[in-house]
């Protein structure tokens, strides 16, 4: 099946430093592509959409200019989380879908990433 | 409200016993419907959909009220390894996209 990757995997940074979190379809084109972030005993919760060759939409709640998205390729989104703190700390995931408007089309998680904000 | 509701658990049950997972959802015009697994630590992975006529894949039945926006997922024969969290996912159309929304899922541990 398709896959999704995800890097890192975890990462531990400095209050006040900026992370980038890279997720890439590895064996389809993904033109949207979907973040979410998961507290401990959570849901997921999804932050933005990520689209290719344009802005992201972000959910209401999610500062976007905390939280970069840039979709530069049909294979590659990037999260940045600027000026990390340790309440940002989480689990963070992405998703995407062969076809993303297609109601019963499987979506594909990466690996995920936790950080750690100290 | 939540828009997708389940009970958090945890679901205790020894091996080879039946549990059943509900979940209520709040938006009528939800389209699609799912139940994923979710292991410590790892991502989301789709356990089935859901679809309106019911659906059954092995030891797993999913079922789907529309008239009571209720879900369900029926496990027989329960392993040690269906130990995970089984999360409720609804589908939302949302500015020309189709989006995932989460339950926070529930627990399940199966023992000897």
């Amino acid at each position: 099946g398709a896959v999704v990757s995800q890097h890192p995997s975890w990462v531990i940074c400095k209050s006040g430093t900026s992370v980038k979190i890279e997720c890439r379809s590895l064996d389809f084109q993904a033109t949207t592509m979907f973040w979410y972030r998961q507290f401990p005993k959570q849901s997921l919760m999804l932050m933005a959409t990520s689209n290719e060759g344009s802005k992201a939409t972000y959910e209401q709640g999610v500062e976007k200019d905390k939280f970069l998205i840039n979709h530069a390729s049909l294979t590659l989104s990037t999260l940045t989380v600027t000026s990390a703190h340790p309440e940002d700390s989480s689990f963070y995931i992405c998703s995407a879908r062969d076809e993303p408007t297609h109601r019963y089309t499987e979506a594909f998680f990466g690996q995920g990433t936790r950080l750690t904000v100290v | 409200r939540k828009e997708v509701e389940q009970d958090p658990g945890p679901f205790n049950v020894p091996e080879g016993a039946t549990v059943a997972f509900n979940c209520t959802y709040s938006n009528s015009a939800s389209q699609s419907f799912f139940w994923y697994r979710q292991d410590c630590r790892k991502e989301p992975k789709l356990l089935m959909s859901v679809y309106s006529s019911g659906n059954e894949d092995g030891r797993f039945t999913a079922q789907l009220n529309r008239a009571s926006q209720y879900i369900s997922l029926l496990i027989r024969d329960s392993k040690l390894s269906d130990s995970a969290t089984y999360l409720c996912v609804v589908t939302s159309d949302s500015g020309g996209y189709n989006k995932l929304i989460f339950g926070a899922g529930t627990r399940l541990a199966v023992h000897p």
